[in-house]
């Protein structure tokens, strides 16, 4: 069985600090990992994905993979109030030929940046 | 603008009658899939399609059905609607390549009584 593992939370960071966010999973054909935001009561938002190991970087947002240890991490930057939110890591494992889509969501984390 | 539209945002209904909520993309992508969310349970799969009239089950396909007559649009069908459907639904989308991202409708937030 295919697991995303996120810490529920909630995560309290003072707004400027550093917010890191950990995500597990338990594929190890996983190939590519998604990092969504979500307010409540609304859509997930596309932050970042990546698909190699190393630091992907964009803006205030930095992505990290680990694929031996089967890790993914999110750090954001200079946190702001507007960034209180739950944050989804998503993986997927790729299938030739079409198929299943697997992708497969944590539960997501809860961070809440104090003013 | 590049989008998911569902419709309709709300929608409460009461056991048993049937009901079907749109969802329509503007952005040529072959892949779209219906979830549903619940408190605790995260984000659960009910059906996917990989283009025009290629349909298959999710991870709880249970109690609907879903059509792709047409690229842009993948609806969803609840036959007879039970209390225990009662959530928030998202459409998503994406183009047919493995890194690709899904993009997200804005959700409908369904109560059945």
């Amino acid at each position: 069985q295919k697991e995303v593992e996120q810490n529920s939370g909630p995560l309290s960071v003072p707004e400027g600090a550093i917010a890191s966010l950990n995500c597990t999973y338990s594929d190890r054909g996983s190939q590519s990992f998604f990092w969504y935001r979500q307010y409540s009561g609304k859509s997930p938002e596309l932050i970042m994905f990546i698909y190699s190991n190393g630091d992907k970087e964009d803006g205030r947002f930095t992505a990290q993979l680990n694929k031996a240890s089967q890790y993914v991490s999110l750090l954001i930057r200079d946190s702001q109030p507007s960034d209180s939110a739950t944050y989804l890591c998503a993986v997927r494992r790729w299938y030739s030929g079409g198929g299943a889509d697997g992708l497969t969501f944590g539960k997501g984390t809860h961070l809440i940046i104090q003013p | 603008e590049a989008q998911v539209t569902q419709n309709p945002r709300y929608l409460i209904t009461v056991t048993g009658k049937k009901l079907t909520v749109t969802c329509s993309q503007n952005m040529n992508h072959e892949y779209m899939s219906w979830y549903r969310q619940d408190p605790g349970l995260g984000l659960r799969q009910i059906y996917y399609s990989m283009n025009v009239e290629v349909t298959d089950k999710g991870d709880v396909p249970e109690g609907y059905k879903v059509s792709r007559k047409e690229k842009r649009n993948f609806p969803l069908i609840l036959e007879s609607p039970s209390p225990n459907q009662t959530s928030l639904y998202f459409c998503a989308s994406r183009t047919d390549s493995n890194n690709s991202p899904l993009h997200f409708g804005n959700g409908t937030r369904l109560t059945v009584t």
